[in-house]
């Protein structure tokens, strides 16, 4: 399985934007970056994901390389509801049942100064 | 739609005991899954069902762990006999389809004595 690698913590301050790396260097042309973070004692939640282009939802943007090896997860004014630890996942749609699992590695763990 | 709701949020047990996890995943969701994690392990997948059929049971650890979905609302995680080294937080998701997102539950936070 193609895997990821990301810093284990990151702070950041109230207001402020936050770009979360995820390197994945052995990416398959097929994989999907996929992005969930989990709050305290909660259970895990989708954010975003993409294939090559950059995407944008009401939560989040990711910035996808152009050799797709990197991706960065960026949060554009950082709450204290947003410290969590983000978990960067790539998922292969073309391997059938075996990639329908999330694969969580240890992520990272964002902590908003107020 | 209330989200995929789980019973018990904190179940206590003493070793040796069974324990029943449950859950109910959203409405026309095909997909349920079963997670577990530790703090040694962190998040790992146990087993998953599509349309009520088990489909991947390899993360499963061992015998006394068994899971069932008798119908589309409905799912169960089962240890029997349960080891202090099965606590930990069990998470059920639920996905409309294989490739996009899944839905978590709130967990159950299993300690066994």
């Amino acid at each position: 399985d193609a895997k990821t690698t990301q810093p284990n913590s990151m702070e950041s301050n109230e207001e402020e934007p936050v770009h979360l790396p995820c390197n994945h260097s052995t990416i398959s042309g097929t994989d999907y970056i996929h992005w969930y973070r989990q709050l305290p004692s909660q259970g895990p939640e989708y954010v975003i994901h993409g294939l090559t282009s950059n995407v944008n939802n009401r939560m989040a943007s990711l910035a996808i390389a152009e050799d797709r090896k990197s991706s960065t997860l960026i949060l554009h004014r950082a709450t204290l509801r947003d410290a969590a630890v983000y978990y960067c996942i790539l998922r292969d749609v073309n391997s059938g049942g075996s990639n329908y699992k999330l694969t969580f590695g240890k992520g990272t763990l964002l902590t908003v100064n107020p | 739609d209330a989200g995929v709701i789980q019973s018990p949020r904190h179940e206590v047990t003493e070793m040796g005991q069974e324990v029943t996890l449950r859950c109910k995943p959203i409405s026309g969701h095909d997909y349920l899954f079963w997670y577990r994690q530790t703090m040694m392990r962190g998040l790992e997948l146990l087993i998953y069902f599509n349309n009520n059929v088990p489909i991947d049971d390899s993360g499963m650890p061992e015998d006394r762990f068994s899971a069932k979905m008798p119908n589309a609302s409905f799912s169960t995680l089962k240890i029997q006999p349960s080891e202090p080294r099965d606590s930990a937080v069990y998470f059920c998701a639920s996905s409309p389809d294989p490739y996009n997102e899944q839905f978590f539950g709130p967990g159950t936070r299993l300690t066994v004595l």
